[in-house]
């Protein structure tokens, strides 16, 4: 199974800022890498898939990059709307599986 | 609009048996693989099970292999997740959610029901 490893567990920012969220996996995915944004209670949203590109919808103030084992999401100038807990997934290999996660909170 | 509404969540004990269902509207639902993914409290977001557009492939999550079944009906848009001998680790939150293409990637999900196993 691939393990998906997110850093930091945490970022603690103001609206404005800028971010990179990291996404390591166990071994070589490819491209084959997806970020979802879920925010509680609601349901969670494709931000990007095959690690760059932007799903419907997606603000340009979010992009994805990365290949092989290391991957990035970064989000440019941070909206209040921003604020949630971000997931990598990988399609390379079964199982898919998910990251821990990185959540995104307003300092 | 693509929507996607999960039933049959609720309390069981362990080793029961409970049935899902996701009920899809929006979009041509046999042309597209679907799958389930859950979230345990405080926990983040696991996968658990796929099942291709004509219901002919399957994968599972080796948590919950032997004991899920993944099954969809076409004529009825409705795509289903039979779970026995449940387990209290288990209890989740259980999303449908509808892959992109056969890449499997999810980009329409429900907003879930929830699944309590306890005693």
């Amino acid at each position: 199974e691939i393990v998906l490893t997110q850093s930091p567990a945490t970022l603690s920012l103001s609206p404005g800022e800028r971010t990179t969220l990291s996404c390591r996996a166990s071994q070589s995915v490819s491209t084959y890498l997806a970020w979802y944004q879920h925010k509680p209670g609601h349901a969670p949203r494709l931000l990007f898939y095959d690690s760059s590109n932007r799903a419907t919808g997606i603000p340009a103030r979010f992009s994805g990059s990365g290949s092989g084992t290391d991957f990035t999401l970064t989000i440019s100038s941070l909206e209040p709307e921003d604020f949630a807990v971000y997931y990598c997934q990988q399609r390379s290999n079964w199982p898919l599986t998910f990251g821990g996660g990185t959540k995104v909170e307003i300092k | 609009e693509v929507q996607l509404l999960e039933s049959g969540g609720g309390f069981i004990q362990p080793g029961g048996s409970l049935r899902l269902s996701c009920a899809a509207s929006g979009f041509t639902f046999s042309s597209y693989p679907m799958n389930w993914v859950r979230q345990a409290p405080g926990r983040g977001l696991e996968w658990v099970s796929v099942i291709g557009g004509s219901g002919g492939s399957t994968y599972y999550a080796d948590s919950v292999k032997g004991r899920f079944t993944i099954s969809r009906d076409n004529s009825k848009n409705t795509l289903y997740l039979q779970m026995n001998s449940l387990r209290a680790e288990d209890t989740a939150i259980y999303y449908c959610a509808k892959a992109l293409d056969y890449s499997y990637y999810m980009d329409v999900w429900g907003k879930g029901t929830t699944v309590t196993v306890s005693s």
